[in-house]
């Protein structure tokens, strides 16, 4: 199947500071990259959808200049948190799409643990 | 927009029983209904999709149905074994939501030895 890395798997830093968190798709192009949240004992919640070369779409509520979503190839995208706070302490999973003649199965990510101080 | 509801919260059963888990969803036009798989720790994984044009999909100890009239499609473990412990999603997706996952709440389900 499809494989999507993730780095870095765990993260800890400082208020204030900004951590970076990248997202490959190993094995194929992926059309479509899918940012989301994860809360303890929550579902996903979308953050933000990304199309090669063009601006990331946003979800209702999710500040775009807080999250800062880059996708420059077909297979990296990266989530920038910028000027982290103890309220973004969260599991930050991204997910590939291949989009091929109308397909939308998803590809995640295993996760990546932010805990901010 | 689509609306993913899931039951149970939590299912304990004992090794070697099956498990089955249920999910309705609102939209009609919507056509791809994946599960996923979590573990602690981990992101999710994709154990079965079944598309709108099938009514049932078996894949070794692990099937889905789905009842489009109902709006309805389910997920069974046949055999349990502990490693099946965790926790799983099940997701609608179509062309009224641009393709994006919208998430059923999940199911921790446990295997009791």
């Amino acid at each position: 199947g499809a494989v999507v890395s993730q780095h870095p798997s765990r993260v800890i830093c400082k208020s204030g500071t900004s951590v970076k968190i990248e997202c490959r798709s190993l094995d194929f192009q992926a059309t479509t990259m899918f940012w989301y949240r994860q809360f303890p004992k929550q579902s996903l919640m979308l953050m933000a959808t990304s199309n090669e070369g063009s601006k990331a779409t946003y979800e209702q509520g999710v500040e775009k200049d807080k999250f800062l979503i880059n996708h420059a190839s077909l297979t990296l995208s990266t989530l920038t948190v910028t000027s982290a706070h103890p309220e973004d302490s969260s599991f930050y999973i991204c997910s590939a799409s291949l989009r091929l003649a109308g397909t939308n199965e998803q590809f995640f990510g295993p996760g990546t643990r932010l805990t901010v101080l | 927009g689509e609306n993913v509801e899931q039951h149970p919260s939590t299912l304990s059963v004992q090794e070697g029983d099956s498990a089955v888990i249920k999910c309705t969803y609102s939209d009609s036009a919507s056509n791809y209904f994946p599960w996923y798989k979590q573990e602690l720790g981990k992101g999710p994984q994709l154990i079965i999709d079944i598309r709108s044009n099938v009514g049932e999909k078996k894949d070794q100890r692990i099937a889905v149905t789905l009842n489009k009239t109902a709006k309805h499609f389910s997920l069974h473990i046949t055999e349990t074994q502990p490693e099946d412990s965790a926790v799983y999603f099940c997701a609608a997706s179509g062309v009224d939501s641009n393709y994006q996952l919208i998430w059923g709440a999940g199911t921790k389900l446990i295997i009791k030895p």
